[in-house]
């Protein structure tokens, strides 16, 4: 059982065009983080949202944390080459730690 | 550059066998994450070690070890290998003292096993 759907899983775009990615779950969360992952290196954490609601933005990237806490977004405004890779949300299961990741949404910017 | 590292970056090796994968978090960090990553199954959490005690087992088969060592290294022990152990794996770690447990990787292992 997925506790966090990420959609789309592949998304192929030009450069200038916008574009949003979901994280979905059934379950109420804590918190929500967003990573980036580029291919053959490590998942690089973007952001934490922590408030129902609540809005982040990170240069042309916007994230969303949903009033409810189930679901967020990450919508890339004029997005670039170099915001191709895979993004996964994340969030923390039980306590002790562990984290839960979405499938990911593979996103490909072609010039 | 996260901080946390990784070694070795490539390893091949022959089913049957045993490898070990070395992990050393940030500086401060007291826990140390295990995830596998592989193209079907996406990232899987495998194991958390909390200085030096298993605090979290995720879904990490019994041909599978970890340990982390007093100076909050950590080993990842992969025997009897198959050829569907093929894969990323990465180490994370943490301030488990952070409400949100942002996790910090390291570049990963990639293991191929012929």
């Amino acid at each position: 059982t997925q506790l966090l759907e990420q959609s789309p899983q592949f998304l192929s775009i030009q450069e200038g065009e916008n574009l949003t990615v979901y994280c979905n779950s059934s379950s109420v969360f804590s918190s929500l983080q967003w990573y980036r992952q580029e291919p053959g290196e490590g998942p690089v954490l973007l952001v934490t949202v922590v408030t129902g609601g609540e809005v982040k933005k990170l240069k042309r990237l916007t994230f969303q944390f949903g009033d409810a806490r189930k679901d967020s977004s990450l919508h890339i405004t004029a997005a670039q080459p170099g915001d191709t890779g895979l993004y996964l949300c994340a969030g923390p299961y039980n306590q002790g730690g562990k984290l839960i990741f979405g499938q990911g949404t593979e996103l490909s910017v072609k010039p | 550059d996260s901080g946390v590292t990784q070694t070795p970056k490539h390893l091949i090796t022959a089913t049957g066998q045993r490898v070990t994968l070395r992990c050393s978090p940030r500086s401060g960090d007291l826990s140390v994450y295990w995830y596998q990553q592989s193209l079907d199954q996406g990232l899987q959490f495998l194991i958390q070690y909390y200085n030096g005690e298993e605090r979290a087992k995720g879904n990490i088969l019994e041909r599978f070890s970890a340990q982390q060592f007093p100076d909050l290294h950590s080993e990842l022990n992969l025997s009897s290998l198959e050829l569907g152990d093929s894969a990323l794996y990465f180490c994370a770690s943490s301030t488990l003292g952070s409400s949100y447990n942002e996790q910090f990787f390291g570049p990963g292992t990639r293991l191929t096993v012929l």
